[in-house]
């Protein structure tokens, strides 16, 4: 059972707006979130988190929002630039292992910014 | 600034045969994973090592072994090698080590090794 769902294989945006990347949980024992940007042939790499705490943390043009109750979290870009484009994936931590036992993580959105 | 250094990066074998992925960290991290990496199915975790001396297994097992050589590095074995198996594989390590507070548990990766059995 996919305890992280992204269920968009792939976002197409605009150069210039906003690039919404979504991700819903299953596992309420989840305490952390996070979200890695993988271009192709490099290992992904982590671009921004939040605690189970708050519900919103930015960093620059990115942003990541959390909705404990709905289960659900989602990844602005504003504004969306052309390196942007790649597979980006949600993980979560916690859970039974206290984060020991790594990441779960969904299975990507590729996105692609169209100039 | 080497992070994680995965050997081989890629690698051909045929059904049957063995190999031994190796992975090294240089940051101090406690903690070490391998993940595979399939089309249409993110990242699975296949063995993690939470500190030196420990393994467990992640979501997908099967067909692999792993030896926590010492605090830097974590080697994949795969003994008798299957199609199944051909995929991307990423070591990864973390500070994380069980019962923290206060880590993320972040994870930071290597290139990747790029793995066809034929």
């Amino acid at each position: 059972d996919q305890q992280v769902k992204q269920n968009s294989p792939s976002l197409s945006v605009q150069e210039g707006r906003i690039s919404i990347l979504n991700c819903d949980y299953t596992n309420s024992m989840f305490d952390y979130f996070l979200w890695y940007k993988k271009y192709p042939a490099e290992g992904p790499t982590f671009l921004i988190s939040i605690s189970s705490i708050k519900d919103k943390n930015e960093d620059g043009r990115f942003t990541v929002f959390l909705n404990k109750s709905a289960k659900h979290l989602s990844l602005h870009i504003v504004p969306s630039q052309p390196g942007d484009s790649a597979v980006y994936f949600c993980a979560a931590s916690g859970g039974s292992g206290g984060g020991a036992d790594g990441l779960t993580f969904g299975k990507g959105t590729h996105l692609i910014i169209q100039p | 600034n080497a992070g994680v250094t995965q050997t081989p990066k890629f690698q051909v074998l045929k059904t049957g045969q063995s190999m031994t992925l190796q992975c090294a960290q240089d940051m101090n991290h406690n903690s070490m994973y391998w993940y595979r990496q399939d089309p249409g199915m993110g990242l699975r975790l296949i063995y993690y090592s939470a500190s030196e001396g420990t393994t467990d297994k992640g979501e997908v097992p099967n067909g692999y072994n792993v030896s926590r050589l010492n605090k830097r590095e974590f080697s994949l074995r795969l003994e008798s090698a299957a199609p199944s198996q051909t995929s991307v594989y990423f070591c990864a390590s973390s500070l994380t080590s069980g019962g923290f507070i206060g880590s993320t548990g972040e994870l930071f990766f290597g290139e990747g090794s790029r793995l066809t059995v034929l």
